[in-house]
């Protein structure tokens, strides 16, 4: 089973310009996350669709950062302007369905990209 | 909203169990209780979640506190790629309540020495 895709792996910037992450869930899930993970700090969330609408957007810097999920299947991040603590990595993960499945709250993590702002 | 606490970084010889605590005083009755975690240079993944009783899987075991305010995951024989992150997940309600939310805290990181 391919797991989530996301790219590029790597992305460096200079601040104030903008920058894009791509995600491809697994087939199937419907549930979809975008994370942001500073050095040394642990994931935070900052948007949960379900299929195509958002679930929780409470955590996202709204001035700066938006995501899309057309068609509740890949989902884009943007980041416009970038500034120097943006530096960090971006993951995403899905999950099956929010709260059923096999395995409840399974979710499945892509590798991130890795972005410096400079 | 439910929180967890645990401790920063614990040490483990290679081929001993290892006990990772983490305490969730604000968990309701309902609220799953979930582990995942982190090695270097990748995305987190899932270890197991529990709701009750104790819970074994391929991969740990996770035992729960009769009155489910904490609950230790154990790897029982660690490797060197255990290495890793631990997160224990604040418990969230599967139906209505948080939404099924994954919140990350800081985790224990779990060095294991050969």
């Amino acid at each position: 089973e391919a797991g989530v895709a996301q790219s590029p792996r790597y992305k460096i910037i200079e601040k104030r310009q903008s920058v894009a992450f791509w995600c491809n869930p697994i087939s199937g899930h419907a549930t979809l996350y975008w994370y942001q993970q500073i050095l040394g700090q642990g994931p935070k969330l900052l948007i949960q669709f379900q299929n195509n609408g958002v679930v929780d957007d409470s955590q996202l810097p709204k001035d700066r950062f938006s995501a899309e999920r057309l068609k509740g299947v890949d989902s884009t991040l943007k980041i416009q302007p970038a500034k120097l603590e943006d530096s960090a990595v971006y993951l995403c993960a899905s999950s099956l369905r929010r709260g059923t499945g096999a395995k409840i709250g399974e979710a499945f993590f892509g590798q991130g990209t890795r972005l410096t702002v400079v | 909203d439910a929180k967890t606490t645990q401790p920063n970084s614990m040490e483990s010889n290679e081929e001993e169990p290892v006990h990772l605590p983490c305490n969730h005083s604000t968990i309701s009755g309902t609220d799953y209780i979930h582990w995942y975690r982190q090695l270097p240079s990748q995305g987190p993944e899932y270890v197991i979640h529990g709701l009750t009783s104790n819970v074994n899987n391929r991969m740990a075991s996770l035992a729960i506190a009769e009155d489910r305010k904490s609950s230790t995951l154990i790897l029982h024989r660690a490797t060197l790629r255990d290495a890793a992150v631990y997160y224990c997940i604040p418990p969230y309600q599967l139906h209505g309540g948080s939404q099924g939310n994954l919140i990350f805290g800081k985790g224990t990181k779990l060095s294991v020495k050969p």
